[in-house]
């Protein structure tokens, strides 16, 4: 079946440094990715997105590096605020045609 | 402002008793989505649709009914209540069913 995951449930940062969420996804098939961000009390928020044809994505202060080849996706976030602490969604499409599959979450936590 | 509304915020409710939440997106997305999410769960998809007039069930549909009658509005009514669908409800649009879904704020419903 489709699953997608990430390596670890929490990530603990210093204010100013890079962080690095991962990724890993099982079905090579998928070719749309997402990342999204779910403060507290809120509702997911959509950060950043790549397809397959690619392999790098840059945003505000936000990359997505995506390597087919192990199946892996991540989210890098430069210089980390206090602000970017929350849960980070990957999501990949269904080839079922229904809906995005998404993993259960990495929680940034940053301290200043 | 231009996103996805949902009502009501939160909600106490009496097991048995019929209950619709109610969600409206204004950005004319054809695909509309609701998810429960739970702790250690993650986002669980529980109906969709593709476009209006049609619906489709997700990963955990039984206690659930949507409809969908016209473009903008997506309500989900659980016939009777039980405490096992206490939870927080997002709905979410995307501009169809392949691309970044978009979040409304969450319905938080307890069930005794």
């Amino acid at each position: 079946g489709e699953s997608v995951g990430l390596h670890l449930p929490t990530l603990s940062v210093q204010e100013g440094d890079n962080s690095i969420i991962n990724c890993a996804y099982s079905n090579s098939a998928s070719d749309y990715f997402i990342w999204y961000k779910q403060e507290s009390g809120k509702g997911p928020q959509f950060i950043i997105d790549i397809r397959s044809n690619m392999d790098k994505r840059q945003g505000q202060r936000v990359t997505v590096l995506l390597n087919k080849t192990v199946k892996h996706l991540s989210l890098q976030i430069a210089a980390t605020q206090p602000g970017d602490s929350a849960v980070y969604f990957c999501a990949e499409n269904s080839q079922a045609g229904t809906a995005l599959i998404f993993g259960k979450g990495t929680t940034l936590s940053v301290s200043s | 402002i231009a996103g996805i509304t949902q009502a009501p915020t939160s909600q106490i409710l009496a097991a048995g008793r019929r209950m619709t939440l109610r969600c409206t997106q204004d950005m004319r997305h054809n695909a509309m989505y609701w998810y429960r999410q739970d702790l250690g769960l993650g986002l669980r998809l529980i109906h969709y649709s593709n476009t209006a007039g049609t619906t489709g069930k997700g990963e955990v549909p039984d206690g659930y009914s949507v409809s969908r009658a016209n473009t903008d509005d997506f309500p989900l009514t659980l016939a009777s209540a039980v405490p096992s669908q206490t939870s927080v409800y997002f709905c979410a649009s995307s501009p169809d069913s392949q691309e970044a879904q978009y979040f409304g704020p969450g319905t938080r419903l307890l069930v005794l």
